[in-house]
């Protein structure tokens, strides 16, 4: 299994303001990923973030607007930038192996923007 | 389009009531299905999951769930449910190495 932190747990930003959200893993590991859950919706896949590269959005999410990085195994961030009240939602944080055998989750960042 | 769809938003039930949550998904070919939990206040955990094998998965805390491939369905079942079961449940399909969600279903459990 692996543990993972996420900071902020919650925040809440002007619009036109950028957040960048942190996430730590206890233990290296070959997949991370972001997600987005916005009020009384399912999780929505953003980016794959690569170690060491470029990470690979999904159709609808762009680097300008969610900009990631993955430094090493063990650590992403994402940033929102610009924000608007609609990118108000839970931003969550995922690993897994390389197969995909079992994914874990951090407890989100819960942003608000008003 | 790829997707998960969850029957119920929304349900509530007493306990010892026995539960069954729908998930259906319309991908084709090879799939990993996966349910997880999401209590009050904490993160998202793994129930169970199928890859291959028996149709009839056992989980955590007394869930199971059965793939019916004719069907493209990964139901969730338990037989008599706790008030500690209070929580969202979400299916989710492995397709091409990216997790896709249905959009989960919230249950109340009535003590």
């Amino acid at each position: 299994s692996a543990v993972i932190s996420q900071k902020p747990s919650r925040d809440i930003c002007q619009r036109g303001t950028s957040l960048t959200i942190q996430c730590q893993v206890d233990s290296q590991v070959t997949m991370m990923f972001w997600y987005r859950q916005q009020p009384g919706q399912s999780l929505t896949l953003i980016a794959t973030a690569n170690q060491g590269s470029e990470a690979t959005y999904e159709s609808g999410f762009v680097i300008d607007k969610f900009p990631i990085s993955r430094p090493n195994l063990t650590f992403s961030t994402l940033t929102v930038s610009n924000m608007s009240p609609e990118d108000s939602s839970i931003y969550l944080c995922s690993v897994a192996d390389r197969g995909l055998t079992e994914a874990f989750f951090g407890q989100g960042t819960r942003l608000t923007v008003v | 389009a790829q997707s998960v769809s969850q029957h119920n938003h929304h349900v509530i039930l007493s306990e010892a009531a026995s539960l069954e949550l729908g998930c259906n998904y319309s991908y084709g070919g090879t799939v990993n299905l996966f349910w997880y939990v999401q209590y009050p206040g904490q993160h998202l955990q793994l129930l169970l999951k199928y890859f291959s094998g028996d149709p009839l998965v056992k989980g955590i805390k007394g869930f199971e769930a059965e793939f019916i491939k004719s069907k493209f369905s990964f139901n969730l079942r338990k037989p008599s449910v706790q008030w500690s079961d209070t929580a969202e449940y979400f299916c989710a399909v492995n397709n091409d190495y990216k997790l896709s969600f249905g959009a989960g279903t919230t249950v109340t459990v009535r003590a």
